[in-house]
């Protein structure tokens, strides 16, 4: 069973608008970790943002932030206010386990964004 | 400060062939990774390492090997390369408690 499902291969959106990529998660792990990773067509990955299991509240990121259902096991990123720089490759990620004993990092399969005017 | 540094960036090897990618961070963290990117299939993990001397299998580690004798190293052998190996290789490392760093990738193509 895939650990980590992003169900949008592809997302257009217009400039300085809001959008949604989608991310949904399976652990049976109590604490664990998610992150969201930005790949432009240079190659980098990019840390964005990260929400904890235990994080009362969603994780925000100056125009990023992360939309924590924990009940549907789901870890969406908002991004407010698209820019033309925004079109990328993003990758949801989840470390299962605890911070310091948690060892695999498991990606799901990305959602390429475009931006257009 | 470099980070994580991979070498080389670019390779090309014939079918059967061996070869060794070099991952170094310097920021003394703990864990490191070894994934591949292909398309359509996001980064999977292929070998990781949880400390100096320690080794173990990700999701993908057949026709894989890999070391990590000194902290600060992660090296990732083919011992016998495959036209299937043709990917881009990104290998990340983290702290205990937040998100990964990654290298600029490697681009390797088995012909």
């Amino acid at each position: 069973a895939q650990k980590i499902t992003q169900t949008q291969p592809g997302m257009f959106v217009q400039e300085k608008e809001a959008v949604t990529l989608d991310c949904t998660y399976d652990t049976s792990d109590p604490s664990y970790g998610l992150f969201w990773y930005k790949q432009p067509s240079s190659g980098e990955m990019i840390f964005l943002i990260y929400q904890g299991s235990y994080d009362q509240q969603n994780a925000t990121e100056g125009r990023y932030s992360l939309n924590f259902q924990k009940a549907r096991k789901s870890a969406n990123l908002v991004i407010s206010a698209s820019q033309l720089g925004d079109s990328a490759m993003y990758f949801c990620a989840m470390r299962e386990g605890p911070p310091g004993g948690g060892n695999k990092l498991t990606f799901g399969t990305g959602t390429q964004l475009k931006v257009e005017l | 400060n470099a980070g994580v540094t991979q070498t080389p960036k670019f390779r090309v090897l014939k079918t059967g062939q061996s070869m060794t990618l070099l991952c170094a961070q310097d920021m003394n963290h703990e864990y490191m990774y070894w994934y591949r990117q292909d398309p359509g299939m996001g980064l999977r993990l292929i070998h990781y390492s949880v400390g100096e001397g320690t080794t173990a299998k990700g999701e993908v580690p057949d026709g894989y090997n890999v070391s990590r004798l000194k902290k600060q190293n992660f090296l990732l052998g083919l011992e016998s390369a495959a036209p299937s190996q043709t990917s881009v290789y990104f290998c990340a490392s983290r702290p205990w408690n937040t998100e990964a760093f990654f290298g600029q990738g490697t681009r390797l193509t088995v012909v």
